[in-house]
């Protein structure tokens, strides 16, 4: 199993563009989620998944979208780049709400 | 809403010694997990240990093993024998029992050890 995996590892944007951080994990697992980690602050809950089909929000989901159309895929989209948005982003799975989280090994993101 | 949070920035240890990590949680659930996770420079994080609120025997993992208060909300993290790999960010994690979303995490304890 390769867990999950996330693409791409390191990504620049400039002010205003647009991208999409992908996801995808091999478990068969039904929970989904995003994180952001900014120095200092730990790790945020953006968006998350229970199920294909099925997203709602985290603690800061302001200007990120996210969709959920297979078991495996979980993308998430940034509709126009801000500088805030620079930070490290993680994608995580789960099999049941009570278990272990399996993390991606992350995307660095900066924008300019 | 759940909080958790870590006093200690840093901490240093030298190795082969032990050290512990303190975490603290406010949840208004009944059931509920908590977690230590390690964050090495490779950035992956990594699951140390987890304690299950309903569980009154702590938890071990070989080297690691927690000191879990429910009365007081106290989760600590105690490293035994400290290894140079040991080096991380942990950071503590609280999984609500009564809902889908994902994990609250801590602000995480940069760990350092002196050979």
């Amino acid at each position: 199993n390769a867990g999950v995996t996330q693409t791409p590892k390191f990504q620049v944007l400039k002010t205003g563009q647009s991208m999409t951080l992908q996801c995808a994990q091999d478990m068969n697992h039904e929970y989904m989620s995003w994180y952001r980690q900014d120095p200092g602050m730990g790790l945020r809950l953006i968006h998350y998944s229970v199920g294909a089909g099925i997203t709602d929000q985290g603690e800061v989901p302001n200007g990120y979208n996210v969709s959920r159309s297979t078991t495996e895929d979980f993308p998430l989209r940034l509709l126009s780049a801000a500088p805030s948005q620079t930070s490290v982003y993680f994608c995580a799975s789960r099999r049941g709400y009570l278990n272990e989280q399996y993390f991606g090994p992350g995307t660095r993101l900066t924008v300019t | 809403a759940q909080t958790v949070t870590q006093s200690q920035p840093e901490m240093s240890v030298q190795e082969a010694e032990t050290v512990t990590l303190s975490c603290t949680y406010d949840t208004s659930e009944s059931d509920y997990y908590l977690f230590w996770y390690k964050q090495p420079p490779s950035r992956q994080m990594i699951l140390v240990i987890r304690q299950e609120a309903y569980k009154q025997q702590n938890a071990t993992e070989n080297r690691f093993s927690v000191n879990f208060q429910k009365a007081a909300k106290s989760f600590s993290l105690k490293i035994s024998d400290s290894q140079l790999g040991d080096a991380a960010m942990y950071f503590c994690a609280s999984n609500s029992g009564g809902g889908a979303d994902g994990l609250t995490f801590g602000k995480g304890t940069h760990l350092i050890i002196q050979p």
